[in-house]
């Protein structure tokens, strides 16, 4: 299947300082990506769909100017957590869907997922 | 407002065979898919359903009625390694995945 790859694994960062997190698509061109963020016990919660080449869209209640989303080529997309609080200490995954399968079935693949840490 | 419900944890014993439930109430349906995730790491993908019926693949086999809003995943000769969580979701009309909570399997020996 289609591999998706994510860094860091894990991250521990001061309050206020800013954090990035690459996905890439390692053998295939992914032109949409997913970012989700999951809390301890909890669902996988859609942020915003990364899109190449243009703006980001992200969901209702997630803060644009807090999560950048950049998506510059068709296998690398970076989501930026700035001026990061102990309350966005969560664990971010990304995914995208294979191409060559109709969008209609075509499974997510994930990254390994980034477990950020803010002190 | 979309809706998924699954248990939160369930326990069944080496060997033995497990059925997790799965209920949604979503706007529009395209499709049921089961993802696995041990804890720490990402999701892998299970199956996809998007007509009624049975689809088996292995060990585990997932089940859907559209009419009941229903979908089961069954695991059988269950495995140590088989604890983990199960995520159901649903892709709804815009083709967006609305995800279940997860049900913790707990495997005992």
């Amino acid at each position: 299947g289609a591999v998706v790859s994510q860094h860091p694994s894990w991250v521990i960062c001061k309050s206020g300082t800013s954090v990035k997190i690459e996905c890439r698509s390692l053998d295939f061109q992914a032109t949409t990506m997913f970012w989700y963020r999951q809390f301890p016990k909890q669902s996988l919660m859609l942020m915003a769909t990364s899109n190449e080449g243009s703006k980001a869209t992200y969901e209702q209640g997630v803060e644009k100017d807090k999560f950048l989303i950049n998506h510059a080529s068709l296998t690398l997309s970076t989501l930026t957590v700035t001026s990061a609080h102990p309350e966005d200490s969560s664990f971010y995954i990304c995914s995208a869907r294979d191409p060559g399968q109709a969008v209609e079935t075509g499974e997510l693949f994930f990254g390994e997922g980034s477990r950020l840490t803010v002190l | 407002g979309q809706n998924i419900d699954q248990p939160t944890e369930m326990t069944a014993t080496e060997g033995a065979i497990v059925q997790i439930n799965c209920t949604y109430q979503t706007s529009g349906f395209n499709g049921l898919f089961w993802y696995q995730q041990h804890a720490g790491e990402a999701p892998t993908f299970l199956s996809y359903n998007v007509l009624d019926g049975l689809e088996e693949k292995g060990r585990f086999s997932s089940f859907l009625s559209r009419s009941k809003g229903y979908s089961y995943l069954l695991l059988k000769e269950l495995q140590m390694k088989d604890s983990a969580s199960y995520l159901c979701a649903v892709q709804d009309s815009n083709y967006q995945l609305i995800w279940g909570a997860g049900t913790k399997l707990i495997i005992k020996p």
